[in-house]
């Protein structure tokens, strides 16, 4: 089945260290974005990128590293200079062509915990 | 830069009655896409319906139809006979057409929708 799995589903990281969250995707998507969702609010752009080898930050972006090295992945690290790094992670991709399908499809989310 | 903006934080409706989620966004391009997305309490995100703005008639799914005023930068969403099932966070969202490094899909703060049995 095509779809886009994030993992793990929940994170837990301990002060000062770097986690990356893994986001895989088999719809031949160009496009993948990562969002971050903090309790009872919307969805925050961290980074995004159109193209292998290439990605934009996003409105949120400091404390957070991503590489585009494959068109089907496109891992998230939160580094320890992101100081408040407990959310929801969201992982998204989306075709670059105009029509029909042209919504982004989500993976299930990283819960992520610092402890 | 495009911005979207939901103005309702939370709605309450009655089952089987009908409700109207708002959305408003800014934008210079003249096409585009606009979507509604579903967050329900598994935080799985389901799109909802979608509409493609150079389309000027209104987008309907089963109970869900969308007002589309492009002049007025507007995208509301009304759900018809409402059910449990559709209690959640509602998110509005921008992605423009053209492509590029920066085309980036854009959405509001959301609106979450309680169902009163």
């Amino acid at each position: 089945d095509g779809g886009i799995t994030q993992s793990p589903k929940y994170l837990f990281r301990k002060e000062g260290q770097n986690v990356t969250l893994s986001c895989e995707q088999n719809l031949n998507h160009d496009a993948m974005y990562w969002y971050r969702q903090d309790p009872g609010q919307g969805l925050r752009l961290i980074y995004y990128s159109q193209i292998v080898n290439d990605f934009q930050k996003g409105d949120i972006a400091e404390g957070y590293s991503v590489s585009r090295e494959k068109k089907e992945s496109f891992p998230l690290t939160v580094t320890s200079a992101q100081k408040n790094p407990t959310a929801f992670y969201l992982c998204a991709s989306s075709t670059q062509r105009t029509g029909l399908n042209a919504e982004a499809f989500f993976g299930q989310g990283t819960r992520l915990t610092v402890v | 830069a495009q911005t979207v903006t939901q103005s309702q934080p939370e709605m309450s409706v009655q089952e089987a009655e009908t409700v109207t989620l708002s959305c408003t966004y800014d934008t210079s391009e003249s096409d585009y896409y606009l979507f509604w997305y579903k967050q329900p309490p598994s935080r799985q995100m389901i799109l909802v319906i979608r509409q493609e703005a150079y389309k000027q008639q209104n987008a309907t799914e089963n109970r869900f139809s969308v007002n589309f005023q492009k002049a007025a930068k507007s995208f509301s969403l009304k759900i018809s006979d409402s059910q449990l099932g559709d209690a959640a966070m509602y998110f509005c969202a921008y992605r423009s057409v053209y492509g590029g490094a920066t085309n980036k899909l854009i959405f509001g703060t959301g609106t979450l929708l309680a169902v009163q049995p």
